[in-house]
């Protein structure tokens, strides 16, 4: 089946440091992929996405490169804001039309 | 602003009580979706509706029903709530020819504790 594990949190760093959020996925065919962030209180934002091998989504500093070879989709960010404080979920489309979700990482920046 | 409404924001309900959720969306979407986040498991799919007059379970339908009321409104009802109900309900929409571009669109959330 379709599934997507990312790395268990919480994780705290500082402000300034360089934050990566491993996932990794299984899937037939050639899933899309992205990554969702949610803000304390609120709902989940499209964040980024990649739908084919080697793509690198991108937005707000964040980075996250496609590698089919390793099944993988690990976000990045080189410095991160006491803004970039939220919940992180990577998640998948397989060839259907639901979405599949990590089970999320919660990120704490102090200032 | 176009995107996605839910109420009510926040909810308690005793046990065996009933209530619906509201959602609906504005961007002529025919899928919905409901989904429960809880805490370490992340967002499990309840119901979904892939366009308008169907509904197919998710992952975890028991103790729910839905109603694709419109295009637009797409309700999860709770018929006689129990305490591991308890949880953030997001409603969701996304368009099947761009779905893989753009992935959802999620409402703001509904918080329900069930006592």
């Amino acid at each position: 089946g379709n599934s997507v594990t990312q790395m268990e949190g919480p994780v705290t760093l500082s402000e300034e440091a360089f934050l990566t959020i491993n996932c990794t996925y299984t899937a037939t065919g050639y899933p899309s992929l992205f990554w969702y962030v949610q803000y304390p209180g609120e709902g989940l934002q499209l964040l980024l996405k990649a739908t084919k091998a080697d793509d690198k989504g991108s937005n707000k500093g964040f980075e996250a490169t496609y590698r089919k070879e390793t099944t993988s989709f690990h976000l990045e960010k080189g410095s991160v804001q006491v803004s970039d404080s939220a919940v992180y979920f990577c998640a998948l489309i397989p060839n259907d039309y639901k979405l599949s979700f990590g089970a999320g990482t919660t990120v704490t920046v102090r200032a | 602003n176009a995107g996605v409404t839910q109420t009510p924001k926040f909810q308690v309900l005793k046990t065996g009580q009933s209530m619906t959720l509201q959602c609906a969306q504005d961007m002529n979407h025919n899928s919905m979706y409901w989904y429960r986040q809880d805490p370490g498991m992340g967002l499990r799919l309840i119901y979904y509706s892939a366009s308008e007059g169907t509904t197919d379970k998710g992952e975890v339908p028991n103790g729910y029903n839905v109603s694709r009321l419109n295009k637009r409104e797409f309700s999860l009802r709770l018929e006689s709530a129990a305490p591991s109900q308890t949880s953030v309900y997001f409603c969701a929409s996304s368009e099947a020819d761009i779905l893989a571009y753009y992935g959802y669109t999620f409402g703001s959330g509904t918080r329900l504790t069930v006592v």
